[in-house]
């Protein structure tokens, strides 16, 4: 079965930051591109961003309201996929949920809440 | 890159075949077959119901279809049932290497 679990999530202060985690489990993690996307409190989806396997280069890709500001990577030995915010505004509040691609999202994750505020 | 564009809310009896449009342009919709529909009820992560624009993923009834025209995308629920009850979007691959989703609809069964 696959199973995605996102952790690291909670209250932060605009301007911090914050590593959210994604555990993979029920598949070739290596071999799977993987996604972020994220919902902001009663609006609907946003794409955050996608991260390509290793095999397939690894290259990563960022929705225009984070880029510059926020990293995916991953730890294939953790079966791990990690989203590193940096310099959080109140506007990054939302649950992030862990996807899946090919297709793309095939297997989401619970989400995890993000809360930017002072 | 904007969110591609869906009616706010959609309604219809039990029985009844209910159709929601996603209307992108030609660098994403209109660019690939790379469409997918999500199911979201309240408080859920959402669910695949339907990718590269006509594939039904395994479990998903097949009163779901999907299709495209040009820059429009369409998911339909035939035998509309109190269950298709919930948000419904529409996402796209673009020209850039990137993923757009749809502004979401609420479908509401009478």
């Amino acid at each position: 079965e696959v199973q995605l679990v996102e952790s690291g999530g909670g209250l932060v202060e605009p301007g911090g930051s914050l590593r959210l985690s994604c555990a993979a489990s029920g598949f070739t993690f290596s071999n799977a591109w993987m996604s972020w996307v994220r919902q902001a409190p009663g609006k609907g989806l946003e794409w955050v961003g996608r991260i390509k396997s290793k095999v397939d280069g690894g290259a990563t890709y960022y929705g225009a309201p984070v880029k510059g500001r926020f990293t995916i990577s991953r730890d294939d030995s953790k079966n791990t996929l990690y989203l590193q915010m940096n310099s959080l505004k109140t506007e990054d509040t939302a649950v992030y949920y862990c996807v899946r691609n090919r297709p793309f999202g095939c297997y989401w994750g619970q989400g995890i809440l993000v809360s930017v505020s002072s | 890159q904007s969110a591609l564009t869906q009616p706010a809310s959609v309604s219809g009896s039990p029985g009844q075949s209910i159709t929601i449009s996603c209307t992108g342009t030609s660098s994403d919709v209109g660019a690939y077959n790379y469409v997918s529909w999500f199911q979201q009820y309240p408080g859920k992560a959402p669910k695949l119901m339907i990718h590269e624009v006509t594939n039904r993923p395994s479990g998903v009834p097949d009163r779901f279809s999907g299709s495209k025209s040009g820059t429009t995308a369409s998911l339909t629920i035939s035998g509309l049932q109190a269950e298709d009850e919930a948000d419904y979007y529409c996402s796209s691959y673009t020209i850039s290497d990137t993923h757009v989703f749809g502004t979401g609809t609420r479908v509401t069964v009478l």
